[in-house]
């Protein structure tokens, strides 16, 4: 019973390079989320998904993009990593409904390093 | 962007005392979480909260929600060293389209219990 898991965990990059982190689910959930977390700032959502290929921005969506081609997986890109997007990544899925009676489950997170 | 406003950031306490975090906003939300997270590890859901007024037991852990719905407290009695870790609270925004999307996270209260 894997839940999320994300891939790579850890990764370190260079300025310019691109790369994607890949979040899959065994839940069949239908939404799907990309989260970052940095130092005294909490979780702030990137972008968002309701559905297999439907996607939306959330609070911070500017240098990624996302794509849901199959249910169960959400894959965030970084076209050209910024020492900025250094951070711990967090995917996270839940089943349709409101948050009120729902369960949304994480990954262990991908800690990202731009130098 | 509505924001929730966790106190306090920083706790370390003795083991047997009790304590209360608090999550504020000038905001109202639909439902109010409370996350625990360990080092390494994605968020894991404690309680959800809905109607204002509402008061949830986990064990030691005392969740309520405030009768407006835009405050919450976490109260644990006895902490307990295994209690130490990131708490978190995240609101669903009341007029959240669908249900579906993301949540709003707080900062985020460090604590640590020490033996």
């Amino acid at each position: 019973n894997a839940g999320v898991t994300q891939t790579p965990k850890f990764r370190v990059l260079k300025t310019g390079q691109s790369m994607t982190l890949l979040c899959a689910q065994d839940m069949n959930h239908e939404y799907m989320y990309w989260y970052r977390q940095d130092p005294g700032m909490g979780l702030r959502l990137i972008h968002y998904s309701v559905g297999e290929g439907t996607t939306a921005k959330g609070e911070v969506p500017d240098g990624y993009n996302v794509s849901r081609l199959k249910k169960q997986n959400f894959l965030l890109g970084l076209e050209s990593a910024a020492p900025s997007q250094t951070s711990v990544y967090f995917c996270a899925s839940r089943p349709q409904g409101t948050v009120a009676n729902t369960e949304a489950f994480f990954g262990q997170g991908t800690r990202l390093t731009v130098v | 962007t509505q924001l929730l406003e966790q106190s306090p950031q920083f706790l370390s306490i003795q083991e047997g005392e009790n304590l209360t975090v608090y999550c504020n906003s000038s905001s109202v939300f639909s439902s109010l979480q409370w996350y625990r997270q360990e080092p390494g590890e994605g968020p894991v859901l404690l309680v959800t909260v809905v109607t204002g007024g509402e008061v949830k037991k986990l064990k030691r852990l005392t969740f309520q929600f405030g009768d407006a719905r835009k405050d919450s407290s976490l109260h644990i009695t006895a902490a307990q060293p295994g209690d130490t870790g990131l708490y978190l609270c995240a609101g669903a925004p009341k007029y959240s389209g669908g249900g579906a999307d993301g949540l709003t996270f707080g900062k985020g209260t460090h604590l640590i219990i020490q033996p």
